[in-house]
């Protein structure tokens, strides 16, 4: 256990709406990454924030966007879906700034129909 | 950008036999990392390196990095089904210390 949590574990829906997943990252850790992982693939940089702001951006769809709150908990919002989205959606935290070393969750598994 | 390239994308062993797979970066790294993926489960951290030339172990698993510091690779000594999983490696560059993983390489263990 990474000490990072993710909810919901798993997720069906339709094309065209609007989903959110929630990710608490570990107790003291300010710094919360997204990812995402399709089928056979590797981890696609989403976005970055630290300590309530965004820190960085990767390929991150102009559909999909994110906050961290005052508690540090981030929410990642996926609108207009698209069957291509179904993936696997990772949220890591890291420790400070001293190491660039991430915890993952145990990942939400979104699924498009 | 940075890119991190990983090769094999899939290796198939008999248990007993050894693994490797390699890195290479576009950019020199900071530091990299080494991280596994069991069937349905989440990346987890294992070993990071800084150093230029360095060499750490971990019980079977040996890591590099190289002079350059812009490739690494992870060598698995007599590999056992507990190997089973997914090896990524993750790079660091620049101010912004993002990880830029590489495509990861799949592992299977026949018995």
């Amino acid at each position: 256990d990474s000490g990072v949590t993710q909810t919901p574990k798993h997720l069906i829906t339709a094309t065209g709406q609007r989903v959110t997943l929630r990710c608490s990252p570990r107790s003291g850790d300010l710094s919360v990454y997204w990812y995402q992982q399709s089928l056979d693939q590797g981890l696609q940089f989403l976005i970055q924030y630290y300590n309530g702001e965004e820190r960085a951006k990767g390929n991150i769809l102009e559909r999909f966007s994110a906050q961290q709150f005052p508690d540090l908990h981030s929410e990642l919002n996926l609108s207009s879906l698209e069957l291509g989205d179904s993936a696997l959606y990772f949220c890591a935290s890291r420790p400070g700034t001293s190491t660039d070393t991430q915890y993952f969750g145990p990942g939400t598994r979104l699924t498009v129909l | 950008g940075q890119q991190v390239m990983q090769i094999p994308q899939y290796q198939h062993v008999q248990e007993g036999e050894d693994f490797t797979t390699y890195c290479n970066s576009s950019t020199t790294l900071s530091n990299i990392q080494w991280y596994k993926q069991r069937p349905g489960g989440h990346p987890v951290f294992l070993i990071q390196l800084v150093k230029s030339g360095e060499v750490k172990k971990q019980k079977r698993l040996t890591f590099q990095f190289g002079e350059a510091k812009k490739n690494s690779s992870l060598h698995i000594t007599a590999t056992q089904t507990t190997d089973v999983g997914t090896y990524f490696c993750a790079g660091v560059s620049g101010s912004a210390r993002q990880l830029t993983f590489g495509s990861g390489t799949q592992l299977t263990v026949l018995p």
